[in-house]
């Protein structure tokens, strides 16, 4: 079956710009995750939801960056007024359950902020 | 806070085996095993859960210490195929979010 599809799969942008990614998870996985992983660095949580609802966005690294889901599916995450170091790979990944399973991650949006 | 694994690095030749750790200061209630091949997405290893026992996967197992707050993966007999970044994620009770560690970056030679 498909696995995690996020899109563009490369977004180059400028300074102060919005920038939309998205993310489609397997269907019927009700948890899905964004994780940003920079340059040679390992993968740091931004965002879990349940559904539609985000119990942790805890991650979030400040008021630029919101993330939403419809309909229990595709989740979009938005950073405004992108910055320099907003560069990097950001990751979804979905899991069939909240309870400590498998998470399924897709290829990734490699965004680059000039 | 972000689990501690060790080693960064480490070379092996083909057949060698090797061990990465995972420490954390918090309470684990589970930790998970990935691997990451260089431009690719991470890859699913094992989850480990305390009170589990070690797991494995091929030549490939871990083990969880809960009273350490340690996990440590095996790769025995290593491959080509094995070349790659390692992470531990680490998760506490009830809390769905995984918390990586820097990663440990595996290379195999033949």
């Amino acid at each position: 079956g498909a696995g995690v599809s996020q899109s563009p799969s490369n977004k180059v942008t400028e300074k102060g710009k919005d920038v939309e990614l998205r993310c489609d998870p397997i269907s019927g996985h009700t948890a899905l995750y964004w994780y940003r992983q920079s340059l040679g660095q390992g993968l740091e949580f931004l965002i879990y939801f349940q559904g539609n609802s985000a119990p942790d966005k805890s991650g979030l690294p400040s008021d630029r960056f919101s993330a939403e889901r419809t309909g229990g599916s595709v989740s979009t995450l938005t950073i405004q007024r992108t910055q320099q170091e907003d560069s990097a790979v950001y990751l979804c990944a979905s899991s069939p359950w909240r309870s400590y399973n498998e998470q399924f991650f897709g290829p990734g949006t490699r965004l680059t902020v000039l | 806070q972000q689990p501690v694994q060790s080693p960064q690095a480490v070379i092996l030749r083909e057949g060698e085996d090797a061990v990465i750790n995972c420490s954390s200061s918090k309470a684990l209630y589970s930790v998970h095993w990935y691997r990451q091949k260089h431009g690719e997405a991470p890859v699913f290893l094992m989850i480990l859960l305390k009170g589990g026992e070690q797991k494995g996967h091929e030549k490939i197992s871990a083990s969880f210490n809960e009273k350490k707050q340690q996990s440590s993966l095996y790769l025995t007999a290593s491959q080509l195929s094995y070349s790659g970044t390692y992470f531990c994620g680490t998760g506490g009770f009830g809390n769905e979010k995984l918390t990586f560690g820097t990663g440990t970056r595996l290379t195999i030679i033949p």
